[in-house]
């Protein structure tokens, strides 16, 4: 079983803060997906990373992938209640297949 | 726009019970798959097929079967139910060629 690990496991801050979301695995990712849920639905994805060290902006969400393409992170500014969901890590380690390996999660609320 | 179906959204089954979740796409995606959701575990895969008359195991698989006799339609059976199934599962799809997963809005299974 391929381990990927987010932390932190849950997340409260307040309107406007800033926060960073980890996702680690001791595997090289042929490619990385963010996802986020709100209860009662699947998993939406909000974007794809595929060369080591690249980096991509989504409104106020930046996704970043490590140069060693192990690991990843998502930095939200100025948080907006909004942004409350569950925000999930995927990974995909071989080039061509589509299997994807989920994070454990972090759940994000934001306090108004 | 439909996107991916399941149904029902609610069940609660007796121990030892068969029943079968139902998954559908209308967006003619070659990749299906079927995750479940534990609280603290994300997501993971239990069975996927990579188009119609292929179906193989993923990281769960005991306890339950697959057929893909057509690209739309992907079901998965329990043929003896257990507690331990007690969980949120999860129908995707994809186009084979993106890893992006469309997921439907899942299925909520209690064995009691």
């Amino acid at each position: 079983t391929q381990l990927l690990e987010q932390s932190p496991q849950f997340l409260s801050i307040q309107e406007g803060e800033n926060l960073t979301v980890y996702c680690n695995s001791s595997s090289v990712f042929s490619s990385l997906q963010w996802y986020r849920q709100e209860p009662g639905e699947g998993p939406v994805l909000l974007v794809t990373v595929v060369t080591g060290g690249e980096v991509k902006k989504l409104k106020r969400l930046t996704f970043q992938f490590g140069d060693a393409r192990k690991d990843s992170s998502l930095h939200i500014t100025a948080a907006q209640t909004g942004d409350t969901g569950l925000y999930l890590c995927a990974g995909v380690y071989q080039t061509g297949a589509n299997n994807l390996f989920f994070g454990t999660g972090t759940r994000l609320t934001v306090i108004p | 726009n439909a996107g991916v179906t399941q149904t029902p959204k609610f069940q609660v089954l007796k121990t030892g019970q068969s029943m079968t979740l139902q998954c559908a796409q209308d967006m003619n995606h070659e990749y299906m798959s079927w995750y479940r959701q534990d609280p603290g575990m994300g997501l993971r895969l239990i069975h996927y097929s990579v188009g119609a008359g292929i179906t193989d195991q993923g990281e769960v698989p005991n306890g339950y079967n697959v057929s893909r006799s057509t690209t739309e339609d992907f079901p998965l059976r329990l043929l003896s139910a257990a507690p331990s199934q007690t969980s949120v599962y999860f129908c995707a799809s994809s186009t084979g060629v993106s890893t992006e997963a469309f997921f439907g809005q899942g299925t909520r299974l209690t064995v009691v």
